[in-house]
């Protein structure tokens, strides 16, 4: 079992659409979760982290948190189509590694 | 600005050729790291350094050396580069524990070894 699994997609949702996009971790002692954004050919970026139970709002993003079944969410609200891209589910463990999922491809058609 | 930089930005090599892959940070940050990103492995950490003389290895350290003899500069070595050392690089930073920090990225350094 991969530490941190997300669906490779590509996810395809119209514009003005919700995005959900998922994230499952294996250790029960993670701490912090992070969502990064990487375009193609680029650097990865920071969207948001969490590492309260909960949802965490900014702007069109939320993160939800279920530390009790072990994944990770992100919500995009009014997808717009500057928002296709990778993201990236990162996971900091024990010795304050961060490990990443493989990452979903969003489309967002106009 | 706040920055890592990365040099080269691409690199062709042959087998056995040392290479040295630099990253420099100008904000001052103790935590710094090396991950290679292949498609449908994802990011995996090389090395990481905590701070100043301080480095230890991550998921994949086979092939790489690293150093940190000074605060902004962590640069990665490739002693003896094998083709299935090709792959993307990426350098980043965060203030401290990363835990609840951002890590910020260098622009990447795209590696081929034929």
């Amino acid at each position: 079992q991969k530490e941190v699994e997300q669906n490779s997609g590509p996810l395809s949702v119209p514009e003005g659409a919700i995005a959900s996009l998922n994230c499952t971790y294996s250790d029960r002692g993670s701490q912090s979760f992070f969502w990064y954004r990487q375009y193609s050919g680029k650097s990865p970026e920071l969207i948001m982290f969490i590492y309260s139970n909960g949802d965490k709002e900014d702007g069109r993003f939320t993160a939800q948190l279920n530390k009790a079944s072990q994944y990770v969410s992100l919500l995009i609200r009014d997808s717009q189509p500057s928002d296709s891209a990778t993201y990236l589910c990162a996971v900091i463990g024990g010795f304050q590694k961060l490990v990443f999922g493989t990452g979903t491809r969003l489309l967002v058609s106009p | 600005e706040a920055q890592v930089t990365q040099n080269p930005r691409y690199l062709i090599t042959v087998t056995g050729k040392k290479l040295t892959v630099t990253c420099s940070q100008n904000m001052n940050h103790e935590y710094m790291s090396w991950y290679r990103q292949d498609p449908g492995l994802g990011l995996r950490q090389i090395y990481y350094s905590m701070n100043v003389e301080v480095t230890d290895k991550g998921d994949v350290p086979e092939g790489y050396k690293v150093s940190r003899k000074e605060k902004r500069n962590f640069p990665l070595i490739l002693e003896s580069p094998s083709p299935n050392q090709t792959s993307l690089y990426f350098c980043a930073s965060s203030s401290r524990d990363p835990t609840y920090n951002e890590q910020f990225f260098g622009p990447g350094t795209r590696l081929t070894v034929l």
